[in-house]
């Protein structure tokens, strides 16, 4: 089971900062918070991923609370092509003893960038 | 630099048929995971291949079975097919196995 709640649909403003949250109460000190996209019929798109520090790349920013126990994903300007699903996922980044290191999807959050 | 592939790109099969996906990795990755996806849901982990082996699965039945070749490219069969089997199927490669993964277009599976 994923180890991740998020909303299931939000809205946005295009121009506007998107902020999409996601509850992972359960994450280990060894787990990092990754998040994907996927627009529509299309194969998910890595966006960004962090252990404990707030990061930034050209497409986001991702912040993590203190405790770790929740993140925001930022769009900053949201555009009608952000319109997509968005995935919150913990992972541990570098798996010990041959461990398989896959990736355990939610439902994610529609995220809907209107005009 | 050339990203994840797969073909073919839509595939129709009948109940009982057998299927084979393919997928090219993207250059330098050495690892190849795969996933089914149904309509409406996330993509659900089916087996991982690094260096040629598997090196893990999902909850998914024996008649799901797959391949990597030298060339760090793979592919999934699955026989005796199901109206289940209907869905998107995707690969996704990465260097090594710690590290992010990028996916490929998908293949859509429609089982009749």
């Amino acid at each position: 089971d994923a180890k991740t709640t998020q909303p299931t649909s939000m809205d946005c403003a295009e121009g506007r900062a998107a902020n999409l949250p996601c509850n992972h109460s359960t994450i280990s000190g060894n787990e990092y918070v990754y998040w994907y996209r996927q627009i529509h019929s299309q194969g998910p798109q890595y966006i960004i991923h962090g252990l404990k520090n707030n990061e930034t790349n050209e497409m986001a920013s991702l912040i993590i609370t203190e405790d770790r126990k929740s993140s925001t994903l930022i769009l900053p300007h949201a555009t009608l092509r952000d319109t997509a699903v968005y995935y919150c996922i913990v992972r541990v980044a570098s798996p010990l003893g041959g461990a398989t290191n896959k990736l355990i999807f939610g439902t994610g959050t529609l995220l809907a960038v209107q005009p | 630099e050339t990203g994840v592939t797969q073909s073919p790109t839509h595939l129709i099969k009948t109940r009982g048929q057998q299927v084979t996906l393919r997928c090219s990795s993207q250059s330098g990755h050495n690892t190849v995971s795969w996933y089914q996806q149904a309509l409406g849901q996330g993509p659900q982990f089916i087996f991982q291949y690094y260096r040629e082996e598997e090196n893990g699965r999902g909850n998914f039945p024996p008649r799901f079975s797959g391949l990597q070749f030298p060339n760090y490219s793979s592919e999934l069969n699955v026989n005796a097919l199901e109206l289940d089997d209907s869905a998107l199927y995707l690969c996704a490669s990465s260097i090594d196995r710690g590290n992010e993964q990028f996916f490929g277009p998908g293949t859509r599976l429609t089982v009749l």
